[in-house]
């Protein structure tokens, strides 16, 4: 299994600004993804970081909006750009291990 | 491609009720199937899964068998407690472990 910590795990957030979103794993993990769970939605895979190469990106998800970064093999950061209210979700980071997913416990973020 | 079909809630039962949660899948090959749990405020939990045929996943009075001639994953327990609610989501996991696909969820309350 794999225990996953992210920071923040909420805020409150001005439209127009940016937030990173931190996902720390307890082990050395080489699938991290990068999800969004919308109000009462189910979830949104956004991109998929894999160590030492770019993140791949989900359709209608664009790395100017969610630059995503994978410096290591416990560790990854998700950016909300721009911030507007339609991106108020949650934002789970997963790992791939053993052919399961295990998740973070979320940043739920609101933007006003 | 992959896909899953939820049953849509919201479900509302009485405490030690009887549970069913439809869950239908379209897949090539032979794909893992999941159930993922998450409580209020948390991150998903893996509740069971299944990798094969007939294989039956059970966790905290929770079963689902994988039906390959159904193509299928329905959610059972016998006697809900109000612990038990919570939002459920199936989900599968293609051949190669690296793509995970997620139904809508479904959320239950369930009342004393």
């Amino acid at each position: 299994s794999a225990v996953i910590s992210q920071k923040p795990s909420r805020d409150i957030c001005q439209r127009g600004t940016s937030l990173t979103i931190q996902c720390q794993v307890d082990s050395q993990v080489t699938m991290m993804f990068w999800y969004r769970q919308q109000p009462g939605q189910s979830l949104t895979l956004i991109a998929t970081a894999n160590q030492g190469s770019e993140a791949t990106y989900e359709s209608g998800f664009v790395i100017d909006k969610f630059p995503i970064s994978r410096p290591n093999l416990t560790f990854s950061t998700l950016t909300v750009s721009n911030m507007s209210p339609e991106d108020s979700s949650i934002y789970l980071c997963s790992v791939g291990l053993s052919g399961e997913l295990f998740f973070g416990e979320g940043s739920r973020l609101t933007v006003l | 491609g992959d896909s899953v079909t939820q049953m849509e809630g919201p479900v509302t039962l009485s405490e030690e009720a009887f549970l069913t949660i439809n869950c239908t899948y379209t897949a090539t090959g032979y794909p893992s199937l999941f159930w993922y749990v998450q409580y209020p405020g948390e991150g998903l939990q893996l509740l069971l899964k299944a990798t094969k045929a007939d294989d039956k996943g059970s966790n905290k009075g929770f079963e689902a068998t994988y039906r390959k001639e159904t193509t299928s994953f329905h959610l059972e327990k016998g006697s809900v407690q109000v612990s038990d609610s919570a939002v459920y989501f199936c989900a599968l996991s293609d051949r190669t472990g690296n793509q995970f696909y997620f139904g809508t969820g479904t959320s239950l309350t369930v009342i004393p």
